[in-house]
């Protein structure tokens, strides 16, 4: 069963770092670009990061650029996501989702909340 | 950035009823349109990819079609479990964007 588990959310501070991770089964992970999207509560998706295979090439949304840096490592079957300088608007559920004709998979997401 | 606009943000139907739910794209996306439903405290699952193409394991009263940058989701006949927030996803060019969702529930 193709499966994506996400991890490492939690409450933080305002202005601090969070390292999200996911972790893919059941699919070989290095054929496959790879997304981050994230959903305020009560609101919509927002798309926030992608990947391609071997990490050549990446794309941010503008409001985490410079912020947040995407990697993967695809010997460990594991998407990453680094959070810096986090602010009260990142707060968010965070899905990582694979890139198939645009986004067909996806996990069932991470809660992080930024907060004093 | 591509401004996808959806339409409308509710409704609500009864069951059997066919729903319709539009997104307009601000610029050409060719057909790099998919449509996705989402219930409370779940993570979204695609119904249509390819602007027309059903996702495997989607119940065939749900189709999608395009018509230059308007693109519409269409469910024929509408079922107990189908009562959810739906959007569309453009995936043309970055940064992708999503409709602002339609939020489908009881008459």
């Amino acid at each position: 069963e193709v499966q994506l588990v996400e991890s490492g959310g939690g409450l933080i501070q305002p202005g601090g770092s969070l390292r999200l991770s996911c972790a893919a089964s059941g699919f070989t992970l290095s054929s496959y670009w790879m997304h981050w999207v994230r959903q305020d509560p009560g609101k919509g998706l927002v798309w926030v990061s992608r990947i391609d295979t071997d990490e050549t090439s990446t794309n941010y949304a503008d409001s985490v650029k410079g912020r947040f840096t995407i990697s993967r490592d695809n010997a460990k079957n594991t998407l990453y996501l680094q959070m810096n300088s986090l602010r009260a608007e990142d707060t968010a559920v965070y899905y990582c989702v694979r890139g198939y004709y645009g986004l067909d998979v996806w996990g069932q997401g991470t809660t992080v909340t930024v907060s004093s | 950035d591509i401004q996808m606009t959806q339409s409308p943000s509710s409704l609500s139907a009864s069951v059997g009823d066919r729903v319709t739910i539009t997104c307009r794209a601000s610029q050409g996306i060719r057909n790099d349109l998919g449509w996705y439903q989402q219930k409370p405290g779940k993570a979204p699952k695609r119904l249509i990819y390819a602007a027309s193409n059903l996702q495997s394991g989607v119940p065939s009263r749900f189709s999608g079609s395009a018509s230059g940058t308007e693109f519409t989701l269409t469910i024929s006949s509408l079922q107990p479990e189908d009562f959810a927030t739906y959007y569309c996803l453009q995936h043309s060019s970055y940064p992708w964007t999503f409709g602002q969702g339609t939020k489908v529930e009881i008459k």
